[in-house]
């Protein structure tokens, strides 16, 4: 079955630790992307990829890394810069052409707590 | 600045009682605007695409509709299993593919 996968599912780190959110795709996007929902908020951009070894910030970057090295994969590494980290992380992929929106599809999420 | 607001933000409805949700949004450009179901402790799940002021979908009880300043998803005669966050973006940015969410509508669907 082709899908996103995200691991873990529940995360739970203290204050000060670096955690890196898994994202894995077989549905041979190329584009991907972070996103973070938080209570009574849309969800936020924080980075998206549109090729492999290439990547850029969205609005809401600071505290957080990312990398491209395959086309499968765009793990998300919070840092212990992200002065609020405790929220539900979101992975999406989309096909990617010139001339048209696509639309994204989400992975199951990783709800992240830091105490 | 471009803009998505959702409303009611919550709506419980009796079972069989069609209602619907609107997306409005400001937006200097649309590409298209994005319709997702969400449920709890889950990522949301694509329903509909709409590219231009006119266009309708449909998918079992739901129907998206658009014009050029909101969107609507009619829900007819929904059922208890129809309870969910319904989310609605917009994508206005060639070159980056961004969306933009609303904060959603919560429905409760009651027996």
């Amino acid at each position: 079955d082709g899908g996103i996968t995200q691991s873990p599912k529940y995360l739970f780190r203290k204050e000060g630790q670096n955690v890196t959110l898994s994202c894995e795709q077989n549905l041979n996007h190329d584009a991907m992307y972070w996103y973070r929902q938080d209570p009574g908020q849309g969800l936020r951009l924080i980075y998206y990829s549109q090729i492999v070894n290439d990547f850029q910030k969205g609005d809401i970057a600071e505290g957080y890394s990312v990398s491209r090295e395959k086309k499968e994969s765009f793990p998300l590494t919070v840092t212990s810069a992200q002065k609020n980290p405790t929220a539900f992380y979101l992975c999406a992929s989309s096909a990617r052409y010139r001339e048209a929106a696509y639309e994204q599809y989400f992975g199951p999420g990783t709800r992240l707590t830091v105490t | 600045e471009d803009q998505v607001t959702q409303s009611p933000e919550a709506l419980r409805l009796q079972e069989g009682e069609s209602s619907s949700l609107n997306c409005s949004y400001t937006v200097s450009g649309l590409r298209g605007l994005f319709w997702y179901r969400q449920d709890p402790g889950k990522g949301p799940e694509f329903l509909f695409t709409l590219y231009s002021a006119g266009e309708e979908k449909e998918k079992e009880r739901l129907k998206a509709t658009l014009t050029k300043k909101e969107s609507f998803l009619h829900i007819t005669a929904p059922k208890p299993e129809d309870s969910a966050t319904y989310l609605c973006a917009v994508q206005t940015d060639y070159n980056t593919d961004k969306l933009i969410f609303g904060t959603g509508t919560r429905l409760q669907v009651f027996p």
